[in-house]
């Protein structure tokens, strides 16, 4: 059975900093693995979407990377601003019976 | 192009009461998913469909049933609705396994 972990669960950074979210998996048979970010009370927003066969994806001032083989992946956010605050949630889809499994979610907050 | 519609926005129901939620999407995906998201506790699959006619068991399936009589749309059924089932419920639909996944805004379900 797939498992998504994200660590940490929680996390609070003053503006202008760099960070890094961490998403892990317990089974390495994927597709893909995405990243999105949900805004309190609303939908889901993607961020990026990493094929099994790729290393990392870059769309502005984020970049996320997969390592299949250890069942982890990274989203990098550099320079963050107030507006990054959000919950970032990352999400495996199973190539062995197409679901697609997310994580609990971080809650990033970043200070003014 | 609408995308992936989701009917209705808010409802509140009675324990014991049935309902239906509709899922509608105009990009002729293959794959659609439903899923409840609680506080703290991310995205949980219910049940998902790989296509038309299709449906299968996703990770917390029992109290809910799904049909997928045409391509385009995706139902979630209550057949008698308990508190525990008070949720966001999201819909999403991909076009391939290797795709982007396209949400709804969301259902906000309330059972009292």
């Amino acid at each position: 059975k797939q498992e998504v972990t994200q660590i940490p669960a929680a996390l609070s950074v003053p503006e202008g900093e760099n960070l890094v979210l961490n998403c892990s998996f317990t089974d390495s048979a994927i597709y893909n693995l995405q990243w999105f970010r949900q805004d309190p009370g609303k939908g889901l927003t993607s961020l990026l979407l990493i094929q099994s066969s790729q290393r990392e994806q870059t769309s502005g001032r984020l970049n996320a990377s997969l390592d299949k083989s250890s069942g982890r992946s990274t989203l990098y956010i550099a320079a963050s601003q107030p507006g990054d605050s959000a919950t970032y949630l990352c999400a495996v889809h199973m190539n062995r019976d197409d679901k697609i499994i997310f994580g609990k979610g971080t809650r990033l907050h970043i200070l003014p | 192009n609408a995308g992936v519609t989701q009917t209705p926005k808010f409802r509140v129901l009675k324990t014991g009461q049935s309902m239906t939620l509709l899922c509608a999407q105009d990009m002729n995906h293959e794959y659609m998913y439903w899923y409840r998201q609680d506080p703290g506790m991310g995205l949980r699959l219910i049940h998902y469909s790989v296509g038309e006619g299709t449906t299968a068991k996703g990770e917390v399936p029992d109290g809910y049933n799904v049909s997928r009589l045409k391509k385009q749309n995706f139902l979630l059924g209550l057949e008698s609705a308990a508190p525990s089932q008070t949720s966001v419920y999201f819909c999403a639909s991909t076009f391939t396994s290797a795709g982007l996944p396209h949400f709804g805004n969301g259902t906000r379900l309330t059972v009292t």
